[in-house]
């Protein structure tokens, strides 16, 4: 079956620093690469995805960046604020079958 | 839109019980997955439909799991018998039919107790 592993698990970061977490997958028929943001207790919710045609997709701090090739995408989170902390997973999929990764915790210090 | 809506939102059963878990995919998606959330195996998918067929269920971990879609507005998850292991975090999630891969929509999931 397909193996998506996430790099850090958890990650410390203070206020305004940035967060990048990286997602590997083994299966090259992913065609598309979701991030889902969970907070302690909720459900998980999309915060941005990218699809295989296209390198690199931005919204407002954050931004997801894939490397098709070498099977991995990151999330990069800029000027980190306390709310950004979350259990972050990547999802790659295709055919709407989404594997998701083994999470990473995010904590951002005042 | 309510969006998904998932019953009951905390179970607590005995060991050896039937427990049945309910979900209501948000009008007009016509994917529906079942995933199971646990410390130790994070987000799994068990098992999901597309047009209320079920089209993979490798994820089902063992006969005990049971799953249907007997029409679009409706799924449900059966485990007999539970058992302690079973414990866990249920969600239900549902996506619209436009492009090949979209969101997924999160159900507020069922905390399952099994003791």
């Amino acid at each position: 079956g397909e193996n998506v592993e996430q790099h850090p698990s958890t990650l410390s970061v203070q206020e305004g620093d940035s967060a990048v977490i990286k997602c590997t997958y083994s299966d090259s028929a992913s065609n598309y690469f979701p991030w889902y943001k969970q907070e302690l207790g909720k459900r998980p919710q999309l915060i941005i995805d990218i699809r295989s045609n296209v390198g690199e997709k931005k919204d407002q701090r954050i931004a997801v960046t894939l490397n098709k090739t070498a099977k991995h995408f990151s999330l990069h989170i800029t000027e980190t604020q306390p709310e950004d902390s979350a259990v972050y997973f990547c999802a790659p999929g295709r055919f709407q079958k989404l594997v998701f990764g083994t999470g990473t915790r995010l904590l951002v210090s005042p | 839109d309510a969006g998904v809506i998932q019953s009951p939102r905390h179970e607590v059963t005995e060991m050896g019980q039937e427990v049945t878990l309910r979900c209501k995919p948000i009008s007009g998606h016509n994917s529906l997955f079942w995933y199971r959330q646990t410390m130790m195996r994070g987000l799994e998918l068990l098992i999901y439909f597309n047009n209320n067929v079920p089209i993979d269920d490798s994820g089902m971990p063992e006969d005990r799991f049971s799953a249907k879609m007997p029409n679009a507005s409706f799924s449900t998850l059966k485990i007999q018998p539970s058992e302690p292991r079973d414990s866990a975090v249920y969600f239900c999630a549902s996506s619209p039919p436009a492009g090949m891969n979209t969101e997924a929509f999160f159900g507020q999931g069922t905390r399952l107790t099994v003791v």
